[in-house]
């Protein structure tokens, strides 16, 4: 299985800063023949499911503010808050869907107002 | 409106079984592959397993496999996780999914409870 590594586990940003979340894969996302990273990110508030922000590594999903961006290629990615509201507030995760396997998810980082 | 509605979750003996149902409306179900992902209480996201389009191919997390088996029935709209031989770390809201260019649409989850 890829295993997904978040860092950190949880985080303090003051309001109007920015925030970055990183992930790792243990092996390369990256599909070779369309040159797309399998990897998304959410956003998952307390009592909510996951909602989808980020997918092949770098496109926002329809209607997610374009304060939250993602890069990164192959084994190393990054989600950053650019000016970080207090609806952030929130645990987010990263996953590959590389693998059909298994589609596993990074343990999680909780994001907080400093 | 896109919407996906899990039931069926609810209090069971270890060793028991239950049977989850997912209820799609708003979109074209059998055109989508579709996914069961579990969160045990105050933990991350696990995915559970996953189903294609027409059902012919299937993969499990090997935490569940030989226990879990997922299902659907394009005719009924509706996706199934069929689970016996639970164990008290299944406890978990289980959400189903459905896969696009990730797992792009969620339902609210049914929680399951194994304890005796």
């Amino acid at each position: 299985d890829i295993v997904m590594t978040q860092s950190p586990d949880s985080l303090a940003v003051s309001l109007g800063e920015r925030a970055t979340i990183n992930c790792k894969s243990s092996q390369s996302v990256l599909y070779s023949s369309n040159n797309k990273n399998y990897l998304a990110w959410y956003q998952q508030k307390p009592g909510q499911p996951p909602k989808l922000l980020i997918y092949w590594a770098s496109t926002r999903e329809s209607g997610v503010p374009d304060r939250f961006s993602g890069s990164g290629s192959g084994t190393d990615f990054t989600l950053t808050i650019s000016s970080l509201q207090a609806e952030d507030v929130a645990v987010y995760y990263c996953q590959q869907y590389y693998s059909t396997l298994s589609y596993t998810f990074g343990q999680g980082t909780k994001l907080e107002i400093k | 409106e896109v919407q996906l509605v899990e039931s069926g979750g609810g209090l069971v003996q270890p060793g028991g079984s239950l049977r989850l149902s997912c209820a799609a409306s708003g979109f074209t179900f059998s055109s989508y592959e579709m996914n069961w992902v579990r969160q045990a209480p105050g933990k991350g996201l696990e995915w559970v397993s996953y189903i294609s389009s027409s059902g012919s191919t299937i993969y499990y997390a090997d935490s569940v496999k030989g226990r879990f088996t997922i299902s659907r029935d394009n005719a009924k709209n509706s996706l199934y996780l069929q689970m016996n031989s639970l164990r008290a770390e299944d406890t978990a809201v289980y959400y189903c999914a459905r896969l696009t260019h990730a797992f792009d649409i969620w339902g609210q989850g049914t929680m399951v409870t194994v304890s005796s």
